[in-house]
Protein backbone atom coordinates (compact mmCIF):
# COMPACT_ATOMS: atom_id res chain seq x y z
CA UNK A 1 0.00 0.00 0.00
CA UNK A 2 1.36 3.58 -0.75
CA UNK A 3 2.16 5.88 1.73
CA UNK A 4 1.26 9.30 2.01
CA UNK A 5 2.48 11.63 -0.80
CA UNK A 6 3.35 15.01 -0.56
CA UNK A 7 3.78 17.21 -3.36
CA UNK A 8 6.07 18.89 -4.34
CA UNK A 9 9.19 18.48 -1.92
CA UNK A 10 10.20 21.76 -2.22
CA UNK A 11 9.29 25.03 -3.08
CA UNK A 12 10.83 28.59 -3.30
CA UNK A 13 8.67 31.40 -3.39
CA UNK A 14 8.89 35.03 -2.80
CA UNK A 15 6.90 37.52 -0.19
CA UNK A 16 3.37 38.33 -1.55
CA UNK A 17 3.55 35.06 -3.41
CA UNK A 18 0.75 32.40 -3.26
CA UNK A 19 1.43 28.74 -3.03
CA UNK A 20 -0.79 25.06 -3.55
CA UNK A 21 0.24 21.92 -1.81
CA UNK A 22 -1.13 18.72 -2.74
CA UNK A 23 -1.19 15.41 -0.65
CA UNK A 24 -2.10 11.78 -1.16
CA UNK A 25 -3.34 10.18 1.30
CA UNK A 26 -2.92 6.23 1.79
CA UNK A 27 -5.87 4.60 -0.08
CA UNK A 28 -8.77 4.27 2.07
CA UNK A 29 -8.35 6.69 4.67
CA UNK A 30 -10.64 9.95 4.53
CA UNK A 31 -9.46 11.67 7.37
CA UNK A 32 -6.59 14.48 6.03
CA UNK A 33 -4.39 17.04 8.50
CA UNK A 34 -1.80 19.24 7.93
CA UNK A 35 0.50 20.60 10.09
CA UNK A 36 3.27 23.28 9.69
CA UNK A 37 6.36 22.65 11.58
CA UNK A 38 9.18 25.03 12.61
CA UNK A 39 12.21 24.83 14.36
CA UNK A 40 10.92 26.82 17.00
CA UNK A 41 7.19 26.09 17.39
CA UNK A 42 7.26 22.10 16.62
CA UNK A 43 4.75 20.89 14.86
CA UNK A 44 1.33 23.37 14.84
CA UNK A 45 -2.22 22.09 13.90
CA UNK A 46 -3.42 23.97 10.78
CA UNK A 47 -6.67 21.96 9.48
CA UNK A 48 -8.44 18.53 9.55
CA UNK A 49 -10.82 17.46 6.26
CA UNK A 50 -13.25 14.43 6.28
CA UNK A 51 -15.45 13.59 3.40
CA UNK A 52 -15.02 16.92 2.23
CA UNK A 53 -15.56 18.62 4.83
CA UNK A 54 -13.32 21.15 7.27
CA UNK A 55 -13.88 19.53 11.05
CA UNK A 56 -11.21 21.07 12.85
CA UNK A 57 -8.92 24.28 12.33
CA UNK A 58 -6.08 25.46 14.17
CA UNK A 59 -5.07 29.08 15.37
CA UNK A 60 -3.79 30.19 11.77
CA UNK A 61 -5.15 33.43 9.66
CA UNK A 62 -7.27 33.37 7.23
CA UNK A 63 -4.62 33.38 4.28
CA UNK A 64 -4.06 29.52 4.84
CA UNK A 65 -6.58 27.28 3.57
CA UNK A 66 -7.42 24.01 2.12
CA UNK A 67 -9.93 21.73 0.76
CA UNK A 68 -10.52 17.86 -0.10
CA UNK A 69 -11.53 16.09 -3.10
CA UNK A 70 -13.98 13.43 -3.41
CA UNK A 71 -11.31 11.14 -3.65
CA UNK A 72 -10.19 12.19 -0.06
CA UNK A 73 -6.63 13.99 -2.30
CA UNK A 74 -5.92 17.56 -0.16
CA UNK A 75 -4.60 20.82 -1.26
CA UNK A 76 -3.48 23.42 1.28
CA UNK A 77 -3.02 27.28 -0.03
CA UNK A 78 -1.34 29.72 1.04
CA UNK A 79 -1.69 33.44 -0.34
CA UNK A 80 -0.05 36.73 0.22
CA UNK A 81 3.16 34.65 1.38
CA UNK A 82 5.37 35.79 4.27
CA UNK A 83 8.77 35.25 5.22
CA UNK A 84 7.66 33.59 8.58
CA UNK A 85 5.62 31.06 6.41
CA UNK A 86 8.51 29.76 5.70
CA UNK A 87 8.23 26.26 7.05
CA UNK A 88 8.03 22.32 6.52
CA UNK A 89 4.49 21.09 6.18
CA UNK A 90 3.62 18.20 7.00
CA UNK A 91 0.08 16.37 6.23
CA UNK A 92 -1.00 13.27 8.12
CA UNK A 93 -3.99 11.15 6.74
CA UNK A 94 -6.07 7.79 8.70
CA UNK A 95 -8.87 6.02 7.97
CA UNK A 96 -11.80 8.31 10.24
CA UNK A 97 -9.82 11.08 12.17
CA UNK A 98 -10.62 10.41 15.64
CA UNK A 99 -7.87 9.45 18.16
CA UNK A 100 -6.08 6.98 15.29
CA UNK A 101 -2.49 6.63 14.63
CA UNK A 102 -1.48 9.70 12.12
CA UNK A 103 -0.40 8.51 8.88
CA UNK A 104 2.71 11.23 7.50
CA UNK A 105 4.15 12.23 4.26
CA UNK A 106 7.59 13.28 4.10
CA UNK A 107 6.74 17.28 3.74
CA UNK A 108 6.72 19.80 1.66
CA UNK A 109 9.51 22.54 2.59
CA UNK A 110 8.47 25.70 1.81
CA UNK A 111 10.77 28.71 1.75
CA UNK A 112 9.79 32.39 1.45
CA UNK A 113 12.54 34.72 0.76
CA UNK B 1 -6.15 24.49 26.03
CA UNK B 2 -4.18 21.56 25.63
CA UNK B 3 -0.24 21.65 25.64
CA UNK B 4 2.67 19.05 25.41
CA UNK B 5 6.01 19.86 27.31
CA UNK B 6 9.25 17.99 26.54
CA UNK B 7 12.59 18.16 27.88
CA UNK B 8 14.96 20.60 25.87
CA UNK B 9 17.63 18.37 23.52
CA UNK B 10 19.30 17.81 22.13
CA UNK B 11 20.12 14.81 23.82
CA UNK B 12 23.80 12.43 23.04
CA UNK B 13 24.58 9.37 24.25
CA UNK B 14 26.78 7.26 23.99
CA UNK B 15 25.57 3.61 22.68
CA UNK B 16 24.20 1.03 24.57
CA UNK B 17 23.22 3.86 27.23
CA UNK B 18 19.69 4.31 29.12
CA UNK B 19 17.15 6.51 27.52
CA UNK B 20 14.86 9.07 29.05
CA UNK B 21 13.07 12.11 27.62
CA UNK B 22 10.41 13.55 29.55
CA UNK B 23 6.99 14.33 28.59
CA UNK B 24 4.23 16.08 30.80
CA UNK B 25 1.51 17.22 29.45
CA UNK B 26 -1.94 19.58 30.37
CA UNK B 27 -5.24 18.57 28.74
CA UNK B 28 -9.02 18.52 29.99
CA UNK B 29 -10.63 15.03 29.89
CA UNK B 30 -8.74 11.69 29.47
CA UNK B 31 -6.43 12.06 26.05
CA UNK B 32 -4.75 9.72 24.28
CA UNK B 33 -0.90 9.91 24.33
CA UNK B 34 1.69 9.44 21.82
CA UNK B 35 5.19 8.91 20.70
CA UNK B 36 6.35 9.88 17.52
CA UNK B 37 9.52 10.02 16.00
CA UNK B 38 11.08 11.81 12.84
CA UNK B 39 14.17 10.71 11.26
CA UNK B 40 16.02 13.14 9.09
CA UNK B 41 14.22 13.62 5.97
CA UNK B 42 11.65 12.00 6.73
CA UNK B 43 8.03 12.44 8.04
CA UNK B 44 6.65 11.81 11.67
CA UNK B 45 5.94 7.82 12.05
CA UNK B 46 4.15 6.71 15.50
CA UNK B 47 6.29 4.91 17.73
CA UNK B 48 4.21 3.98 20.43
CA UNK B 49 0.68 5.17 22.10
CA UNK B 50 -1.43 4.85 25.44
CA UNK B 51 -5.21 5.40 25.74
CA UNK B 52 -5.88 5.09 29.12
CA UNK B 53 -4.27 5.75 32.85
CA UNK B 54 -1.55 3.15 33.68
CA UNK B 55 -1.25 1.26 30.12
CA UNK B 56 1.79 0.67 29.30
CA UNK B 57 2.89 1.60 25.68
CA UNK B 58 6.12 -0.32 23.95
CA UNK B 59 7.80 -0.59 20.28
CA UNK B 60 11.47 -1.45 19.07
CA UNK B 61 12.73 -1.47 22.87
CA UNK B 62 11.15 2.18 23.96
CA UNK B 63 8.41 1.84 26.54
CA UNK B 64 6.38 4.70 27.83
CA UNK B 65 3.59 4.63 30.78
CA UNK B 66 0.80 6.43 31.20
CA UNK B 67 0.64 8.48 34.28
CA UNK B 68 -2.51 10.41 35.12
CA UNK B 69 -1.22 11.24 38.50
CA UNK B 70 1.66 13.20 37.49
CA UNK B 71 0.33 13.68 34.18
CA UNK B 72 3.96 12.47 32.17
CA UNK B 73 4.58 9.83 29.33
CA UNK B 74 7.88 9.54 29.68
CA UNK B 75 10.16 8.23 27.34
CA UNK B 76 12.79 5.21 28.03
CA UNK B 77 14.90 2.56 26.44
CA UNK B 78 17.50 0.34 27.87
CA UNK B 79 20.38 0.35 25.52
CA UNK B 80 20.34 3.05 22.62
CA UNK B 81 21.60 2.45 19.16
CA UNK B 82 22.98 4.91 16.63
CA UNK B 83 20.02 4.28 14.47
CA UNK B 84 18.07 5.71 17.53
CA UNK B 85 19.44 8.84 16.03
CA UNK B 86 16.27 10.98 15.43
CA UNK B 87 13.78 13.43 16.73
CA UNK B 88 11.00 12.21 19.33
CA UNK B 89 7.75 14.18 20.04
CA UNK B 90 5.74 13.55 22.61
CA UNK B 91 1.92 14.28 21.79
CA UNK B 92 -1.81 13.86 22.60
CA UNK B 93 -5.17 13.76 20.99
CA UNK B 94 -8.76 14.97 23.07
CA UNK B 95 -10.63 12.78 21.31
CA UNK B 96 -11.57 15.51 18.69
CA UNK B 97 -10.87 15.12 15.40
CA UNK B 98 -7.24 14.55 14.67
CA UNK B 99 -6.68 17.91 16.23
CA UNK B 100 -3.24 16.74 18.01
CA UNK B 101 -0.75 18.84 20.35
CA UNK B 102 2.39 17.98 19.45
CA UNK B 103 5.37 18.73 21.98
CA UNK B 104 8.67 20.79 20.77
CA UNK B 105 10.51 17.37 20.06
CA UNK B 106 13.84 16.49 21.88
CA UNK B 107 16.59 15.78 19.11
CA UNK B 108 18.70 12.80 19.77
CA UNK B 109 21.98 11.73 19.04
CA UNK B 110 23.46 8.45 19.58
CA UNK B 111 27.49 8.18 19.09
CA UNK B 112 29.54 4.86 18.66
Amino acid sequence: KAGVTQTPRYLIKTRGQQVTLSCSPISGHRSVSWYQQTPGQGLQFLFEYFSETQRNKGNFPGRFSGRQFSNSRSEMNVSTLELGDSALYLCASTPQGKDEKLFFGSGTQLSVL
Amino acid sequence: GNSVTQMEGPVTLSEEAFLTINCTYTATGYPSLFWYVQYPGEGLQLLLKATKADDKGSNKGFEATYRKETTSFHLEKGSVQVSDSAVYFCALSDGGYQKVTFGTGTKLQVIP
